[in-house]
């Protein structure tokens, strides 16, 4: 079936460093999203994402946060600075007609802050 | 967060037996979406609903139509691969652009 892909799988940075994680969305999908599933916790909203502008965000989705696809190309969350709260399994999903009309969410990408 | 309450947080099985999940909403919901998590975090699309049930194999999910105030998940003849995590997450009508997880339930099948 359709498939997101997320690089890398697990990304280690230093605490104040930039981090961009990268999404491969499905082909011909309109919306994307970034959840955020910190261990042993539910998964939470982000930031949702269509036609090159963000719709929503949720109060997690801090300024120092930011989403863009440029040309089409990888759907990407950069984090700049990076604080030890940001440790988390960072999902990506996207939906092709209708915003949450069937995600598919990719495998997720473990951020480890030191 | 708390518009979502799943139930139970864990669940196990022995292989043959039949279970339900369900996840109430405190407020009304516009479609509710039901995903299995695995061992490696993937999470796998189960189902859509945006009223009624739906049935693929011994999965079977269904969304009151009513009050759209919960969503129920029947596993019949639980399977060991059955095993994961299972969450809801649902749409609510005031805000059709964020999608509200429950906390999950985590199901173990065994022999």
């Amino acid at each position: 079936g359709p498939k997101v892909l997320q690089i890398p799988s697990h990304q280690i940075i230093d605490m104040g460093q930039m981090v961009t994680l990268n999404c491969d969305p499905v082909s011909n999908h309109l919306y994307f999203y970034w959840y955020k599933q910190i261990l042993g916790q539910q998964m939470e909203f982000l930031v949702n994402f269509y036609n090159g502008k963000v719709m929503e965000k949720s109060k997690l989705f801090k300024d120092q946060f930011s989403v863009e696809r440029p040309d089409g190309s990888y759907f990407t969350l950069k984090i700049q600075p990076t604080a030890l709260e940001d440790s988390a399994v960072y999902f990506c999903a996207s939906s092709p007609d209708r915003a949450n009309e069937r995600l598919f969410f990719g495998h997720g990408t473990k951020l480890s802050v030191l | 967060g708390d518009q979502v309450e799943q139930s139970p947080s864990a669940l196990s099985l022995h292989e043959g037996t039949d279970s339900a999940l369900r996840c109430n909403f405190t407020t009304t919901m516009r479609s509710v979406q039901w995903f299995r998590q695995n061992s490696r975090g993937s999470l796998i699309s189960l189902f859509y609903l945006a009223s009624g049930t739906k049935e693929n194999g011994r999965l079977k999910s269904a969304f009151d139509s009513k009050e759209r105030r919960y969503s129920t998940l029947h596993i019949r003849d639980a399977q060991l691969e059955d095993s994961g995590t299972y969450f809801c997450a649902a749409e609510a009508r005031s805000n059709y652009n964020v999608l509200y997880f429950g906390s999950g339930t985590k199901l173990t099948v065994e022999p």
